[in-house]
């Protein structure tokens, strides 16, 4: 009965390799966002979409690719895998008409 | 730009003591204010939220506190616990938008 799954929950890959992040949330929310948290616990949004549609793309760089398949799932492709990519990221939902976020359990990527 | 400023970074409260968590903005177009609570290992989670039509919010032993001239709002928990050891983020969110804009985080220790 998991809210906002994420998968993998660890994922440790060398440099220069292509990873997914998989994310899946079952509340009918019709919103889904990438954060990123950093080794200093900063929370930073990456993306959003509504409805399968971008609608917020921050200052990322293009090796990290968003795709929403449908309104429940959110996956985040990236390529060459840099060492500062090394952080926790989280997949969230949320209705567009409410406010609240729910927040999945995390991703641990580290790269070596 | 930091557009949530918070403090303190860390803070250390006796058990049934009263801990404090402050937080300013810049951005007068933000109109929810929601704090997030972070345990170990797990996403962050909504734990109170106020929208700046109201100086004060409480629920049990959460309180918000707001405001909006000074753009400040902050978090009191009372009678704290060890369980309330966590990570607390303030968060702002526009009018009309789904983003949210954290705060830096509160590392919460209460000792017994």
């Amino acid at each position: 009965d998991t809210a906002v799954s994420q998968t993998p929950k660890y994922l440790v890959t060398q440099m220069g390799n292509d990873k997914s992040i998989k994310c899946e949330q079952n509340l009918g929310h019709d919103t889904m966002y990438w954060y990123k948290q950093d080794s200093k616990k900063f929370l930073k949004i990456m993306f959003s979409y509504n409805n399968k549609e971008l609608i917020i793309n921050e200052t990322v760089p293009n090796r990290f690719s968003p795709k929403s398949p449908d309104k429940a799932h959110l996956n985040l492709h990236i390529n060459s895998l840099e060492l500062g990519d090394s952080a926790v990221y989280f997949c969230a939902s949320s209705q567009a008409s409410t406010t609240e976020a729910f927040f999945g359990q995390g991703t641990r990527l580290t790269v070596v | 730009q930091q557009q949530v400023k918070q403090s303190p970074q860390s803070l250390i409260v006796q058990k049934g003591g009263i801990s404090i968590i402050n937080c300013a903005y810049e951005n007068t177009a933000f109109d929810y204010f929601p704090w997030y609570q972070q345990f170990p290992g797990k996403g962050p989670a909504l734990l109170i939220a106020i929208r700046p039509d109201v100086s004060e919010k409480k629920e049990g032993r959460f309180t918000i506190s707001f405001n909006k001239s000074a753009k400040q709002f902050s978090l009191h928990i009372m009678d704290s616990q060890p369980g309330d050891s966590a990570t607390y983020f303030c968060a702002a969110r526009k009018g009309g938008g789904n983003k949210l804009t954290f705060g830096t985080g509160t590392q919460l220790k209460v000792e017994l």
